[in-house]
Order: C-alpha cells, then sequence, then structure tokens
C-alpha cells in the first residue's frame, strides 16, 4: 500500500515565475492539506482539500491555489514567486472520518 | 504570535537514558495534541497523540503528558535509542477530524551511543 507521494521532490524556480507541485493522497483517503515549512521551522496549513473543494484555508496570499481532481489527487500552485516562497511544502492526505494526517517526504522548493 | 511552542531548538541524551521534550500553548481552544517525528528527506511521522480530557497517554516508550492548567505538554522516551534521533514537532488542533494542524518549531534530538 503506497503512502502519500509527492513530486517532483526538488524544483529550482526564479522570482515572479509559477510553479505546481502535486500530490498523491494515501490509498483510500479523500482529503489532502498542504504545509509550508520554512527553514527552522515547524509546518504550516495552506489549505485543505476535500471533494474537489477548498474547505479550509490558512494565512496565505492568494497566489497559493489548490484543486484536487476525482481521484483525489491534488495539486498546489504558487503564482508570482517570491523569495520567501523558499521551502518544504508538504502534502497530508486523511480520511475525512477520521482525520489522521499521514504526510508525505515533502518538495524542496527553491526560488533564486 | 506562535500558538505552539518548542522553546528547545535541539536536545542531547545518551542512549539507554530518558528524553524529555517538552511544548507550551496558548490557544485554549486546542483539543487534541500530537508529537511527530522527522528524519531528513522524509515527511512528519505521526508518533502519540492525547486528548484534553486526558492527562497521560503511553505506547510502548513513549509518553505523552499534558497539564492543561499550564498549558503545558511534554513527551517521554525511555529507553532512549540511536534511531529516536530526529526532529520532534509539537501540533495542536482545535478539534479530531481534518482541522488544521498547528506546529512549533521542532525540537531535534541527538541520541548518542
Amino acid at each position: 500500500d503506497a503512502g502519500v507521494t509527492q513530486s517532483p521532490t526538488h524544483l529550482i524556480k526564479t522570482r515572479g515565475q509559477q510553479v505546481t507541485l502535486r500530490c498523491s493522497p494515501k490509498s483510500g483517503h479523500d482529503t489532502v492539506s498542504w504545509y509550508q515549512q520554512a527553514l527552522g521551522q515547524g509546518p504550516q496549513f495552506i489549505f485543505q482539500y476535500y471533494e474537489e473543494e477548498e474547505r479550509q484555508r490558512g494565512n496565505f496570499p492568494d497566489r497559493f491555489s489548490g484543486h484536487q481532481f476525482p481521484n483525489y489527487s491534488s495539486e498546489l500552485n504558487v503564482n508570482a514567486l517570491l523569495l520567501g516562497d523558499s521551502a518544504l511544502y508538504l502534502c497530508a492526505s486523511s480520511l475525512s472520518r477520521t482525520g489522521s494526517q499521514y504526510f508525505g517526504p515533502g518538495t524542496r522548493l527553491t526560488v533564486t | 504570535d506562535q500558538q505552539v511552542k518548542q522553546n528547545s531548538p535541539s536536545l542531547s541524551v545518551q542512549e539507554g537514558r530518558i528524553s524529555i521534550l517538552n511544548c507550551d500553548y496558548t490557544n485554549s481552544m486546542f483539543d487534541y495534541f500530537l508529537w511527530y517525528k522527522k528524519y531528513p528527506a522524509e515527511g512528519p511521522t505521526f508518533l502519540i497523540s492525547i486528548s484534553s480530557i486526558k492527562d497521560k497517554n503511553e505506547d510502548g516508550r513513549f509518553t505523552v503528558f499534558l497539564n492543561k492548567s499550564a498549558k503545558h505538554l511534554s513527551l517521554h522516551i525511555v529507553p532512549s535509542q540511536p534511531g529516536d534521533s530526529a526532529v520532534y514537532f509539537c501540533a495542536a488542533t482545535g478539534a479530531w477530524g481534518n482541522t488544521p494542524l498547528v506546529f512549533g518549531k521542532g525540537t531535534r534530538l541527538s541520541v548518542i551511543a
């Protein structure tokens, strides 16, 4: 049984560019949450998707957007990248009924 | 303002001894508290949790204690093993069931053989 997978593993982008990160949830899970972990910080909640809709959102600007597909996989999009967007982006999946969140290995984004 | 605080960035313990990791929180609306362990190049892995109606939860070598009046929790690892060396995150949430987790900054535990 595959756990949560994320792609790509690493990514380098230039300021002002746009980026898309991908997440496949654990088998049977229908909810995907995204977190940003800056260097030396704990993960910070960005938003959560359930039934293809954004259900909850943290304190992140509109440059951060997402999508969930019918197969429950999800994408995180960040527009107009800033140097401060450099971080590890973590995806967590869960089953709506139980709520236990399982994390993927993350995507390391570097903005230069 | 940080709602979950882990004031010790690092902790070094000898193998076989007890490791105690501490966490403080400010939001009295938190109802569940969790500890995650994170190895390099891996995502956080759930370790143990505790509900606010309890003051202790134990799972093998891991015990979490909650002092609600002091808004403080701690994770005890006994005995500590070299494989326990990782970054430990304390997290809190308002309700069990897909509510966002609020994390501390983490404590890096090094268990020395």
